[in-house]
């Protein structure tokens, strides 16, 4: 079965740092692509990030880019998001979803339960 | 950025009545569409894929239809467990986006 796990959310200060890592197991990890998609309280879903397979290719949404890092270790099956300089509009559920093959291409076939998030000082 | 609009943003329907939600997208995503079911404290569910495909396990009650802007996902006849939010999500440009939701809701 196939089943995927987030961790590591909790409470953090405006312009801190935290680390979600999301857990794979029940396939070959290292032949899906992942994402990580978000959801502020009461409000919809916002695609955030997206690795390929392999981990060469990565994806961000605007907002994000250059404050989160995607990232994956094969090895373990794991995948993380680094979220650095976190704003009040970083609040959310973040969930971590599989793709559809290697390649990134977005349909979300699988997703955990999600790990909030909650920057306030 | 595309964005989707989804209507109505709530359908009010009873137990074994059809439901059509519809999904318009600001400009062409060709048939890279996707819908998504969420129910309350629960993560969301692939519905179809690439604008009429079922994806495994999902109930033929469930379609898709439509391409270019214009989406819809038709419920035939609906059971207790389809009362809950539903999200359209496009692929065919970047960033891929999500519509705002429709809450299905039992009258």
């Amino acid at each position: 079965e196939v089943q995927v796990l987030e961790s590591g959310g909790g409470l953090v200060q405006p312009g801190g740092s935290l680390r979600l890592s999301c857990a794979a197991s029940g396939f070959t990890f290292s032949t899906y692509a992942m994402s990580w998609v978000r959801q502020a309280p009461g409000k919809g879903l916002e695609w955030v990030s997206a690795i390929g397979g392999s981990g060469a290719a990565t994806y961000y949404l605007d907002s994000v880019k250059g404050r989160f890092t995607i990232s994956r270790d094969n090895s373990k099956n794991m995948l993380y998001l680094q979220m650095n300089s976190l704003r009040a509009e970083d609040t959310a559920v973040y969930y971590c979803a599989r793709d559809g093959g290697s390649i990134t291409v977005v349909i979300l076939y699988h997703w955990g339960q999600g790990t909030l998030v909650t920057v306030s000082s | 950025e595309i964005v989707l609009t989804q209507s109505p943003a709530t359908l009010s329907l009873s137990p074994g009545e059809r439901a059509t939600l519809s999904c318009r997208a600001s400009q062409s995503v060709s048939s890279y569409l996707a819908w998504y079911q969420q129910k309350p404290g629960q993560a969301p569910r692939l519905l179809i894929y690439d604008a009429s495909n079922r994806a495994t396990g999902i109930p033929a009650r469930f379609s898709g239809s439509g391409s270019g802007t214009d989406f819809t996902l038709t419920i035939s006849s609906l059971e207790p467990e389809d009362f809950a939010v539903y999200y359209c999500q496009q692929r065919n440009n970047w960033p891929p986006t999500f519509g705002q939701g429709t809450r299905l809701e039992i009258k």
